[in-house]
């Protein structure tokens, strides 16, 4: 039973570019959430989806947006790059309670 | 707005020993979960250990428990028989919204390291 999967695992990117990153979530889960975790910080909430919503949202930018699909799995997209948004992006899918999260996407922005 | 806070950024310890980690939080809400992390270099988080803000006895899970004080917001993560393999950042997180899973605050983590 494949857990959850993430790709790319790592991706360089120019200041002012577009990004998307992508979420498989674990077989049976059907809620999706996205973590930025910069280095050396504990993982900050971005958002959470359901059902092809975006259910909850954390404190930041609309720069960063976001999409369900049908079949559940997720994309995140970051518009106009900063160097800020250099960070390792986790994705944790879940159904009922309990979160199983992927081993993220490390993003850089030079 | 809820907060967590873990005031040792790192931590040893002798292989086969017990070490604590410690975590506060802050909460307005009286129904929430608290969790234990841990991220290896693999960077992905794995679930140590969940407790119920409701449920009085701390939980347990084979080498690992939890002191909850619920009056004192503080939630330690006790590690016995420390194995080479438990060298990680653990993270404490809260969900404070009542079991509707919507999101995880996190600490800034601890980082252990298990000496042989």
């Amino acid at each position: 039973d494949a857990g959850v999967t993430q790709s790319p695992t790592h991706l360089i990117k120019t200041r002012g570019q577009q990004v998307t990153l992508r979420c498989s979530p674990k077989s049976g889960h059907d809620t999706v959430s996205w973590y930025q975790q910069a280095l050396g910080q504990g993982p900050q909430f971005i958002f959470q989806y359901y059902e092809e919503e975006e259910r909850q949202r954390g404190n930041f930018p609309d720069r960063f947006s976001g999409h369900q699909f049908p079949n559940y799995s997720s994309e995140l997209n970051v518009n106009a790059l900063l160097l800020g948004d250099s960070a390792l992006y986790l994705c944790a899918s879940s159904r009922g309670y309990g979160y199983t999260f992927g081993s993220g996407t490390r993003l850089t922005v030079v | 707005a809820q907060t967590v806070t873990q005031s040792q950024p790192e931590m040893s310890v002798q292989e086969a020993e017990t070490v604590t980690l410690s975590c506060t939080y802050d909460t307005s809400e009286s129904n929430y979960y608290l969790f234990w992390y841990k991220q290896p270099p693999s960077r992905q988080m794995i679930l140590v250990i969940r407790q119920e803000a409701y449920k009085q006895q701390n939980a347990t899970e084979n080498r690992f428990s939890v002191n909850f004080q619920k009056a004192a917001k503080s939630f330690s993560l006790k590690i016995s028989d420390s194995q080479l393999g438990d060298t990680a950042m653990y993270f404490c997180a809260l969900d404070n919204s009542g079991g509707s899973n919507y999101k995880l605050t996190f600490g800034k983590g601890t980082l252990l390291t298990v000496n042989p």
